[in-house]
């Protein structure tokens, strides 16, 4: 399987400053279509998960542009610009390119 | 847009329980779905996927041979059949579609005499 390992597992934060985190794959995740199927998911506290980012980049329907994805073959980044109280909780990284989808650990963002 | 899990419940290990998940507001048919665990305080694991017509279904390792996904599409429901359930069976089941894009609220299985 794709291990998926994230960095860093704790994140404290102050709020209105930016803050980045990473994952990276075991092996590429370039698909033979040529998509990269890379999703973000952030974990509100006692809340089921919900998709940010698909494919990398691009952003889910109603999510703040404050949250971005980059990357691409195996490093990737998810950045918030600035930090809100609503931020809080776990974000999960996600490959769909090869079966079966594997997560990442975790970053567990906090507000200082 | 929704997905409405059911069927948790408290179960002895060697037992068995049958999961539910009712779709509304989208084309269940027209989707790739798959169920996704938590264990109490941990991370997220997809357990198994399934294509439009079913006739493509994926397993991880841990439970091959003893859970089954299936759906009906005329019902847009989705299920997970789990047999000989361990106490590490233990854990928050959610229906997703297969890449993450909705979720369910999730359903409680806990494995334990």
């Amino acid at each position: 399987d794709v291990v998926m390992t994230q960095s860093p597992l704790s994140l404290p934060v102050t709020l209105g400053q930016p803050a980045s985190m990473s994952c990276r794959s075991s092996q590429s995740l370039v698909y033979s279509d040529g998509n990269t199927y890379l999703n973000w998911f952030q974990q509100r506290p006692g809340q089921s998960p919900r998709r940010l980012i698909y494919k990398v980049s691009n952003r889910d329907s109603g999510v703040p542009d404050r949250f971005s994805g980059s990357g691409s073959g195996t490093d990737f980044t998810l950045r918030i610009s600035r930090v809100e109280a609503e931020d809080v909780g776990i974000y999960y990284c996600m490959q769909g390119t090869h079966w079966p989808g594997t997560f990442g650990q975790g970053t567990k963002v906090e507000i200082k | 847009v929704q997905l409405v899990e059911s069927g948790g419940d408290l179960v002895q290990p060697g037992g068995s329980l049958r999961l539910s998940c009712a779709a509304s507001g989208f084309t269940f048919s027209n989707s790739w779905m798959s169920w996704v665990r938590q264990a109490p305080g941990k991370g997220l694991e997809w357990v198994a996927g399934m294509n439009q017509d079913g006739s493509e279904k994926n397993y991880v390792d841990s439970v091959k041979g003893r859970f089954t996904i299936s759906r009906d599409n005329a019902k847009s429901s989705l299920f997970l059949q789990m047999n000989s359930l361990r106490t590490e069976d233990t854990a928050v089941y959610y229906c997703a579609t297969a890449l993450g894009g909705l979720w369910g609220q999730g359903t409680m299985v806990t494995v334990s005499s």
